[in-house]
C-alpha cells in the first residue's frame, strides 16, 4: 500500500509558468516531508524539506506548502524553467528512521 | 566533498544468480541506507545500517541482504536472482542513522536480469 500518494503523475509547463505537485499521507506519525529531484541516470538529489511545524516554506523558486489537517503538501515551482524538467518525488519519514516512503514521482517537462 | 559513489553502474546477471553491489558514503557518513527503483515499484526502502549494525528493514524477501564495514562502505547482496529484480538500486548516506533530513543519494547501480 502505498503510504504516500502522489499526483499528477506527468506534468507540462510552459516556460515561466508555475507547476505544482501534490502529495497526500495517512501516516500521522511522518513528521518529515522532503522532495527530491531526479535527472535521467542520476539519483535523487534532496531539493527541499518541511516539517509540520510550519505551513510553508521557500526556498528560491521552490516552494513547499504543508496542511497538517488535511494531510497534505505540494510544491510550487515558480518561474519554471527547462532546466527544471526532471521527475520529483515527494517522500515522508517518522522519527528515529531513516526510512523514506516515497510518492509515485511526477515527470515535469517544461517547454521554452 | 566526494559524493557518494557506487559500483558498478551497470551488471547484467542471469536468473538464478547471485550479485554484490557496493556503496561507498559521503566521507564522514555513518548511516547508508539502500532503495530499489523500479518503474513500477517506484522507490522502495531496502534497509539501513549504522554502525556495522542493520537498523531498519524494509518489506523484501531475504534474498536481499546488506552489511556494513567498520569504514562504513556497504554492500548488498541479492541471492537467486529474479527478472522482477531488475531495478535501480540507489545508496543513500548520511551522517547518523535517524539524522533523515540530510540524505544523500549515489547514481545507483543499474542491474538487469535476464
Amino acid at each position: 500500500q502505498q503510504q504516500v500518494k502522489q499526483s499528477p503523475q506527468s506534468l507540462i509547463v510552459q516556460k515561466g509558468g508555475i507547476s505544482i505537485i501534490n502529495c497526500a499521507y495517512e501516516n500521522t506519525a511522518f513528521d518529515y516531508f522532503p522532495w527530491y529531484q531526479q535527472f535521467p541516470g542520476k539519483g535523487p538529489a534532496l531539493l527541499i524539506a518541511i516539517r509540520p511545524d510550519v505551513s510553508e516554506k521557500k526556498e528560491g523558486r521552490f516552494t513547499i506548502s504543508f496542511n497538517k489537517s488535511a494531510k497534505q503538501f505540494s510544491l510550487h515551482i515558480m518561474d519554471s524553467q527547462p532546466g527544471d524538467s526532471a521527475t520529483y518525488f515527494c517522500a515522508a519519514s517518522a522519527a528515529g528512521a531513516n526510512n523514506l516512503f516515497f510518492g509515485t514521482g511526477t515527470r515535469l517537462t517544461v517547454i521554452p | 566533498k566526494a559524493g557518494v559513489t557506487q559500483t558498478p553502474r551497470y551488471l547484467i546477471k542471469t536468473r538464478g544468480q547471485q550479485v554484490t553491489l557496493s556503496c561507498s558514503p559521503i566521507s564522514g557518513h555513518r548511516s547508508v541506507s539502500w532503495y530499489q527503483q523500479t518503474p513500477g515499484q517506484g522507490l522502495q526502502f531496502l534497509f539501513e545500517y549504522f554502525s556495522e549494525t542493520q537498523r531498519n528493514k524494509g518489506n523484501f524477501p531475504g534474498r536481499f541482504s546488506g552489511r556494513q564495514f567498520s569504514n562504513s562502505r556497504s554492500e548488498m547482496n541479492v541471492s537467486t536472482l529474479e527478472l522482477g529484480d531488475s531495478a535501480l538500486y540507489l545508496c543513500a548516506s548520511s551522517l547518523a542513522s535517524g539524522h533523515r533530513w540530510e540524505q544523500y543519494f549515489g547514481p545507483g547501480t543499474r542491474l538487469t536480469v535476464t
